[in-house]
């Protein structure tokens, strides 16, 4: 089935430094897309959304692009700090109450 | 906000045994609940979902003889792994649709030894 990936399995960025996140979709008609964030032990946690009919989005910090034409979609972090370490997921969504598809994560280590 | 409380958090049995976990939506009602697991460093696949008063839809590949899923109310959830062993061991959370946003149990750890 379609399915939801990313380009970039692991990322070491300076403190500081933004943070660029990669994931490429496979199904044209998902319509809904997130970023989520894991912290070792923990459940994801949200970090922003996008729907289809916008190509970006900004939150504190964060910004999501959306290139429906590649079907590619990026989080960007901006000033990347310690506490940014985590996994991060894309994770895609169509037809409203259907299950997320999730990507395969990409573990970000920030150096100090 | 709607609220997805999970319990429980951790939780170690022993191979053979069975475990059951609960999802409670507090403040809405929850026709359908979606299951997902998650191995060490991978991501989060969905198991079933399971669907208020009617049988839970599996995933391909998923067991549904093995992991029960019962969702006899609006409120509640639950997933019991049958039969445990330590490949089940795993993390194992609950997420539900209200309105256009996704919510999240807090998870729970299963370790079977």
């Amino acid at each position: 089935g379609e399915s939801v990936g990313l380009h970039l399995p692991t990322l070491s960025v300076q403190e500081g430094d933004n943070s660029i996140i990669n994931c490429a979709y496979s199904n044209s008609a998902s319509d809904y897309f997130i970023w989520y964030k894991q912290e070792s032990g923990k459940g994801p946690q949200f970090i922003i959304d996008i729907r289809s009919n916008m190509d970006k989005r900004q939150g504190q910090r964060v910004t999501v692009l959306l290139n429906k034409t590649v079907k590619h979609l990026s989080l960007q972090i901006a000033a990347t700090q310690p506490g940014d370490s985590a996994v991060y997921f894309c994770a895609e969504n169509y037809s409203g109450n259907t299950p997320l598809v999730f990507g395969k994560g990409t573990r970000l280590s920030v150096i100090a | 906000g709607a609220v997805v409380s999970q319990h429980p958090s951790r939780v170690i049995c022993k191979s053979g045994t069975s475990v059951k976990i609960e999802c409670r939506s507090l403040d809405f009602q929850a026709t359908t609940m979606f299951w997902y697991r998650q191995f060490p460093k991978q991501s989060l696949m969905l198991m079933a979902t399971s669907n208020e008063g009617s049988k839970a839809t599996y995933e391909q590949g998923v067991e549904k003889d093995k992991f029960l899923i019962n969702h006899a109310s609006l409120t509640l959830s639950t997933l019991t792994v049958t039969s445990a062993h330590p490949e089940d061991s795993s993390f194992y959370i609950c997420a539900h649709f209200s309105g256009n946003t996704i919510y999240f149990g807090e998870g729970s750890w299963l370790t079977v030894v």
